[in-house]
């Protein structure tokens, strides 16, 4: 069975810009995760969709936004792209149990000048 | 705020020896506990999880919950050159939508 695909897997952008990131999660697997990778701040969790609905959210300004489709394949989006946003964005997928495990993705780096 | 707490090390261990890894996390609630392994430059990947407390093995890892003390631990035994990575403990919150909360890791080095 194939993996978490992210696409794309390296952005440069600059500050003001938007993005957009996409995950395909795992067949079957009905839970999309998002989450920001930074060397200071570690793992946060942004943001679950679960059936195109946005289950949980972290805490992360509004810029930050997600969807989900039908086919479970979820995009997340960075408005007006900070120096800060420079990070590893992380998606991982799951069943969509409370004790699902997750399972990540190679992952796409974004780079903010 | 939920936090998840590690020593981010690095932890040094020769190999062969046994590698020991600890986290603590505040949520009293939490349910479900992971450790995930992540080399340099790739995303994380499952190592184990563990729901009730106790000890749980698979192969060389073996995972310890103690709910009672908010404590998670990590074993590996025989440690591996190969086993060198940051391990990340990851909790899920009492909500059945909540996030993972992970602790900013624990580098570890196996000395060959």
């Amino acid at each position: 069975k194939a993996g978490v695909t992210q696409t794309p897997r390296y952005l440069i952008k600059t500050r003001g810009q938007q993005v957009t990131l996409s995950c395909s999660p795992i067949s079957g697997h009905r839970s999309v995760s998002w989450y920001q990778q930074t060397p200071g701040q570690g793992l946060q969790f942004l943001f679950e969709y679960f059936s195109e609905t946005q289950r949980n959210k972290g805490n992360f300004p509004g810029r930050f936004s997600g969807r989900q489709f039908s086919n479970s394949r979820s995009e997340m989006n960075v408005s007006t792209l900070e120096l800060g946003d420079s990070a590893l964005y992380l998606c991982a997928s799951n069943l969509g149990g409370i004790r699902e495990t997750q399972y990540f993705g190679p992952g796409t780096r974004l780079l903010v000048l | 705020q939920k936090e998840v707490e590690q020593n981010s090390g690095p932890l040094s261990v020769p190999e062969g020896a046994i590698a020991s890894l600890n986290c603590t996390y505040s949520d009293r609630g939490s349910q479900s506990f992971f450790w995930y392994r992540q080399y340099s430059g790739k995303s994380p990947e499952l190592i184990m999880s563990i729901y009730s407390n106790g000890d749980k093995e698979d192969g060389r890892f073996t995972a310890q919950l103690n709910k009672a003390s908010q404590y998670v631990s990590l074993l590996i035994r025989d440690s591996q050159p190969s086993d060198s990575a940051t391990y990340l403990c990851a909790v899920k919150g009492t909500g059945g939508a909540d996030g993972l909360t992970f602790g900013k890791g624990t580098h570890l080095i196996i000395q060959p």
